[in-house]
């Protein structure tokens, strides 16, 4: 089954604390990008991938990091978390590019950062 | 600057009769436009997209949008509501032009629509 894979799906972390959130996407795509929904807000993106070893910033990418070692992988990495980071996070992928395709999204992973 | 906007956070509708969630952007040239659908603690799911083309576009689950230039407005609608298409609506723009165009969407802030019974 085509899916994109995050994890872990809710957490709950303290200030500071370094903390990973997967996404694995097993559809051979090449555009990965990560975006933050917050109320009344809509999505927000944060990074995004082209390829394989190519990203760059989205809308906010302040107090984040992702790296493309991998086609199928994305991790979305906050150094030192803040409670301004609590947000629901969303993966996507799209075979190509995100402006024409269709994005493929997983089912959200859901952070408080006290 | 590229926007999209969606004027009503909430959207009430009967089972039965139709319905229609609002959608106008701006961006420069011509837009790819989306719609997507997002059901309670699910990702979201695309439903349909305007490249270029019938203005009239149709997509999943009975729903259908039309592209408006002049007015820039890429309204969803459907003909008859369920109660099963409660949920989260997001219209969302692809620029066509600009620096990494080919790299986002831009989201509106989405509309919930409520459909009883």
């Amino acid at each position: 089954e085509a899916q994109v894979t995050q994890n872990p799906r809710y957490l709950i972390t303290v200030t500071g604390k370094k903390l990973t959130v997967t996404c694995s996407q097993n559809m051979n795509h090449e555009y990965m990008s990560w975006y933050r929904q917050d109320p009344g807000l809509g999505l927000r993106q944060i990074y995004y991938s082209m390829n394989v070893e190519v990203t760059d910033k989205g809308d906010v990418p302040e107090g984040y990091k992702v790296s493309r070692k991998e086609k199928r992988n994305f991790p979305l990495i906050l150094e030192s978390p803040s409670p301004n980071q609590t947000s629901l996070y969303f993966c996507a992928s799209s075979f190509r590019t995100a402006n024409t395709g269709e994005l493929f999204f997983g089912e959200g992973s859901r952070l408080t950062v006290l | 600057a590229q926007s999209v906007a969606q004027p009503e956070d909430q959207v009430n509708v009967a089972e039965g009769n139709p319905l229609t969630v609002k959608c106008t952007y701006s961006v420069s040239g011509n837009p790819y436009l989306f719609w997507y659908v997002q059901y309670p603690n699910r990702g979201l799911q695309f439903l349909l997209k305007y490249i270029t083309g019938d203005n009239l576009v149709k997509g999943s689950y009975g729903f259908e949008a039309e592209f408006n230039k002049s007015q820039t407005s890429f309204h969803l609608k459907k003909p008859s509501a369920l109660v099963s298409d409660s949920a989260l609506y997001f219209c969302a723009v692809g620029p066509t032009s600009g620096y990494s165009s080919a790299s986002k969407i831009i989201f509106g802030s989405g509309t919930r629509l409520s459909i009883r019974p």
